[in-house]
């Protein structure tokens, strides 16, 4: 049980492009759904918190307007990366934590601008 | 700021040989959790420790968590080449949107057959 799916795995586009990706809770209800960023050798990042139902907290440092984030169900979060630039290149990770608060990790996005 | 640190960043052992990583925190945490990262993949969990706890074990890994030291050990014994990954640590702790990890720098572990 507890299985995340991230969607696409990996994703290569143009700059200035937007590109979205989809978390999915396949056999629970994620009320809270987290998104993380990690570039190369490096560690994790937490982005933005979203709730089922609400607007992301996003942490400090990260642009909501770039990085939309929607928890419409239990089982889907997205992220959309907005006019990606180059510099957006990296693993993008999310996270699903439901009653037992526990969090369970996809497993991952590489998106590439070009 | 980040709020853990591991050392060593890098560790490379002998198959068959003993791995010991060390995590520090800065602030009260819920449980300090361990995460493996094979390159380039997504997270695999491996153990959680929870406040009032010690020590931990699972299979050939044994967890410490010092909360007046505000630190935690990861030992994996009897090493294997598959152990190869990078190994996070990550704190648990409330924050205003309810319970969040925070993730430790990470240490590469290689094991040479």
């Amino acid at each position: 049980g507890a299985v995340v799916s991230q969607h696409p795995s990996w994703v290569i586009c143009k700059s200035g492009t937007s590109v979205k990706i989809e978390c999915r809770s396949l056999d629970f209800q994620a009320t809270t759904m987290f998104w993380y960023r990690q570039f190369p050798k490096q560690s994790l990042m937490l982005m933005a918190t979203s709730n089922e139902g609400s607007k992301a907290t996003y942490e400090q440092g990260v642009e909501k307007d770039k990085f939309l984030i929607n928890h419409a169900s239990l089982t889907l979060s997205t992220l959309t990366v907005t006019s990606a630039h180059p510099e957006d290149s990296s693993f993008y990770i999310c996270s699903a934590s439901g009653s037992r608060n526990e969090q369970f990790f996809g497993p991952g996005t590489r998106l590439t601008v070009l | 700021s980040q709020q853990g640190e591991e050392d060593p960043q890098a560790l490379s052992i002998q198959e068959g040989e003993n791995a010991t990583m060390n995590c520090s925190y800065k602030t009260s945490i819920n449980n300090l959790q361990w995460y493996r990262q094979n390159s380039g993949r997504g997270l695999v969990h491996l153990i959680l420790i929870r406040s009032n706890e010690r020590e931990k074990h699972s299979g050939r890994l044994r967890v410490t968590l010092d909360t007046s030291k505000k630190s935690s050990s990861l030992l994996i014994t009897a090493s294997r080449a598959a152990d190869t990954a990078s190994y996070f640590c990550a704190t648990d702790a409330w924050g205003t949107s309810g319970s969040r990890l925070t993730f430790g720098e990470g240490t590469q572990l290689t094991v040479n057959p």
